[in-house]
Order: C-alpha cells, then structure tokens, then sequence
C-alpha cells in the first residue's frame, strides 16, 4: 500500500522568505501523480502544484516549485518569497496512475507566515 | 457560483440520530468522493464513486453509508451518528484521463458535530 508522509507538522517563517515543505512516499510504482494542496483558513481545499511521476522537469506555478526526486521518493514544496497570504495547511498527496484508484494524502504541515 | 457545493455547511446533531450531507457538482465529472478530515490525521477517503453504478468503499466506511443519486450529485449518511464522527468532511469531485490532470475538486466542506 502506498503511504506519504510529512514529517513537519508545524512551520514558521518570516514574510518574504523562502520555504520548503517535506513529503516522503513509498510506491512501487513507476508511474504516478504527486499533488501539493493547500487548505487556508477558510478550509478550502486548493490545488497548489502537480507533478507527474515519468517527467523529470520539476514542476512551478509561480512562486512555488517542487523538488521531485524520484529515486528517493521525496517531493518537496518550495515556496518563495511567501506571503501572509500563504498560511495555511498544506497537504501532499499521491495517486497511481490507473483509472481505478484514488488520492492518497499525507497529514499535513501547518504554515504560519509571520509578518 | 461553486463547481462543488455541500449542504449543510455545518449541523450539530446529537448521538443516534441519522444524518444525510449531500454534495452537487456542475462539472460534469463522472469520479466523486467523500473524505473525513480530522486534526492530525490529514483526509481520509470514506466512500468514492466512478460513475452512478460504481460504489466502493475507501479506508474508513464503517457508519457510513452513501448514494449516486445521479452523475451530479452523492450523499452521504450516518445511519446513526457517534461522537467520534464529529469531524470536517469534504466532498470531491474528479476527471480522470480525459484531461490529463487527474486533480480532484473539492467542495467547501461540512462541519459535523455529533454531541
């Protein structure tokens, strides 16, 4: 069974600075989608950046960026230049890529941008 | 107006009673899902859906039961509610394939609380 794990549960950074993010999985997959959402005060759920398991060009929106290492199964979020705005929860996620299967999340890591 | 919406947006019940949280989507998706959100644990898939006469249960369906009333719209019942149902679920909604991305679009959510 795949798992993703998120080894920071609480983070704090200043306004402006740059943050990363952990997320480890375990797959013996070869082909997938990793996900970061986002879950800000208003509980919404918002899909910050995806990437796909067989593309090796880290993905970016933005100011956000992944570090997707295959072989070590790590993607990590990068945030620059945050913003009050970015706090938030933020989730990785995993999913095979098979018409019958469904996302995987990990528990989470609470951002507090601070100002 | 919302791709994704649930009603109630929030319901306090008490123990024993039976509780229906409806969820519509206008995306035109065939995929749907519900998830249970608790502090700590990340989301949890309940129940999810491909299509209206595909059903299948997730990792915690215990107490739960649901309905595809049609491609737009799943529900989802406490037969009769617990205290530790207490929690924020979400509804989702996904298009696999057709579009390549696979992201799942979440609705606002619903808080339950079960005294």
């Amino acid at each position: 069974a795949q798992t993703v794990t998120q080894s920071q549960p609480e983070m704090s950074v200043q306004e402006a600075e740059t943050v990363t993010l952990s997320c480890t999985y375990d797959t013996s997959e070869s082909n997938y989608y990793l996900f970061w959402y986002k879950q800000p005060p208003s509980r919404q759920m918002i899909l910050v950046i995806r990437q796909e398991a067989y593309k090796q060009q880290n993905a970016t929106e933005n100011r956000f960026s992944v570090n997707f290492q295959k072989a070590a199964k790590s993607f990590s979020l990068k945030i620059s230049d945050s913003q009050l705005g970015d706090t938030a929860m933020y989730f990785c996620a995993f999913m095979k890529h098979e018409r019958s299967d469904k996302i995987i999340f990990g528990k989470g890591t609470r951002l507090h941008i601070l100002p | 107006d919302a791709d994704v919406t649930q009603t109630p947006r929030n319901r306090i019940t008490k123990t024993g009673k039976r509780i229906m949280l409806e969820c519509s989507q206008t995306k035109g998706h065939d995929r749907m899902y519900w998830y249970r959100q608790d502090p700590g644990l990340g989301l949890r898939l309940i129940y999810y859906s491909f299509d209206v006469k595909d059903i299948n249960k997730g990792e915690i369906s215990d107490g739960y039961s649901v309905s595809r009333q049609a491609q737009a719209k799943f529900s989802l019942s406490l037969e009769s509610a617990i205290p530790n149902q207490t929690a924020l679920y979400f509804c989702a909604t996904s298009d696999f394939g057709t579009s390549g991305s696979n992201e799942q679009f979440f609705g606002p959510g619903t808080r339950l609380t079960v005294l």
